[in-house]
């Protein structure tokens, strides 16, 4: 079974410039969440997706930011304009239906953003 | 709001020695889940081991074990018989059982092995 799977794995841009990162969950994963750790610091949530409806997005910073899941499959996260405040380490994760809390959520390797 | 609190940014241990991890959180709720998740170098963020709040009995998972104190809100991560491809980030993590099943992460610990 594959995993879950973040493309690209680092983005280098300049600011002002927009960025998509994406995210495919394991397949047959209705929950879907996106979180993000800032060099040295704790991860934070951004947001959760429950097949394609988003359940909670209390975490997004900002209106600069904006995820999709589209047919409740993968999902983007893009950013524009990008500034340098929004580097960091961007995780997704996911898990199975949502009535069993205690499933586990399973994550990507991340995708490294650099803004300069 | 919840908050979960890593005190050691680095630790180091021998090969083959125990070490301890500490975590510790803040919450007014009785009910929750507790996460050690571990992230080696460019790879993956694995689950280690997870805890229930309502259970008494310390989860173990190998050489994986925790010291879950409830009271004290305090959930340590011992590694015995540590490997060298135990050397990662080490991440505590809380999870509320409301409705939105987000994690609550601690800033990590990073592990160093001694050879």
């Amino acid at each position: 079974e594959a995993g879950v799977t973040q493309f690209p794995s680092h983005s280098v841009i300049e600011k002002g410039q927009t960025v998509t990162l994406r995210c495919d969950p394991i397949s047959g994963h209705d929950n879907l969440y996106w979180y993000r750790r800032v060099m040295g610091k704790e991860i934070k949530f951004l947001l959760h997706f429950v097949k394609e409806s988003k359940q909670d997005e209390s975490g997004m910073p900002n209106n600069r930011f904006l995820a999709e899941r589209t047919g409740g499959t993968y999902s983007t996260l893009k950013v524009q304009p990008a500034e340098l405040e929004d580097s960091g380490v961007y995780f997704c994760a996911s898990s199975q239906d949502r009535q069993g809390w205690t499933y586990e959520q399973y994550f990507g390797p991340g995708t490294r953003l650099t803004v300069t | 709001a919840q908050t979960v609190t890593q005190s050691q940014p680095e630790m180091s241990v021998q090969e083959a020695e125990t070490v301890t991890l500490s975590c510790t959180y803040d919450t007014s709720e009785s009910d929750y889940y507790l996460f050690w998740y571990k992230q080696p170098p460019s790879r993956q963020m694995i689950l280690v081991i997870r805890q229930e709040a309502y259970k008494q009995q310390n989860a173990t998972e190998n050489r994986f074990s925790v010291n879950f104190q409830k009271a004290a809100k305090s959930f340590s991560l011992k590694i015995s018989d540590s490997q060298l491809g135990d050397a990662a980030m080490y991440f505590c993590a809380y999870r509320s059982p409301d409705s939105n099943y987000q994690l609550i992460w601690g800033a990590g610990t990073k592990l160093i092995i001694k050879p």
